[in-house]
């Protein structure tokens, strides 16, 4: 159990669908990130949340779009993606988004594949 | 900017030999390193962190990193590998965040471990 849970593992859409990716933390942190993660490439910092607010947004389509309801919940909107959009989406929390010794703690993620 | 560079991206080793991982890092300010495992479809996990005081850091599954300041590096090593431990291996560094900016995470691009019977 890593404190972080992300849902579903495993998503399957067509470029025309609209999905959520959902995520939520129990360990009391204030902030919340999306990386995608596709083959061969390093991870990409899509957003940042700290205490609910978006801080950071880093040259994203807008076929997605973040929400964090509280600061233990946080989603990914997805609608009308390319096939080039199949990665592995993680999501991630930290104590706090000034603090920078204790480092990231991971969900699983969520692998999609755009058809 | 803080940066991290993992020499190697793929690692091959025999189990029962020494693994080494090799990381350098570059920062302007004293960094927090870390070095995170990925198995196949899994998110990542923490394996062991340098943040102040003692310079050899032990981490889980037998690994421990060195933090040498001179050299700016932060070395991943295993005595002894095992074929539990095939997986992808990151190393990032952070620094304190200001009043107004946050505390990024940045990775290395990752080194994949095989292990060979």
């Amino acid at each position: 159990e890593t404190g972080v849970t992300q849902t579903p593992r495993h998503l399957v859409m067509g470029m025309t669908n609209k999905k959520s990716l959902k995520c939520e933390q129990h360990l009391g942190h204030n902030a919340m990130y999306w990386y995608k993660q596709s083959a061969k490439k390093p991870l990409e910092l899509m957003f940042v949340y700290s205490l609910e607010e978006r801080v950071e947004n880093n040259s994203v389509p807008s076929r997605f779009s973040p929400e964090c309801p509280n600061s233990s919940h946080l989603f990914l909107h997805l609608h009308t993606l390319q096939p080039e959009d199949s990665a592995l989406y993680l999501c991630a929390s930290s104590q706090d988004y000034h603090t920078g010794w204790y480092g990231y703690t991971f969900g699983s993620g969520t692998r999609l594949t755009v058809v | 900017a803080q940066s991290v560079t993992q020499l190697g991206s793929h690692v091959s080793v025999s189990e029962g030999a020494l693994v080494l991982l090799r990381c350098n890092y570059s920062s302007s300010v004293p960094p927090y390193l870390f070095w995170y495992v990925q198995y196949p479809n899994q998110g990542l996990q923490l394996l062991l962190k340098y943040t102040t005081g003692a310079t050899l850091v032990k981490g889980i599954n037998g690994f421990e990193a060195e933090f040498k300041k001179s050299e700016t590096s932060f070395h991943l090593t295993k005595p002894s590998a095992h074929m539990s431990d095939a997986a992808e291996y990151f190393c990032a560094v952070s620094v304190e965040g200001g009043e107004t900016s946050g505390s990024r995470l940045t990775f290395g691009e990752g080194t994949q471990l095989t292990v060979n019977p």
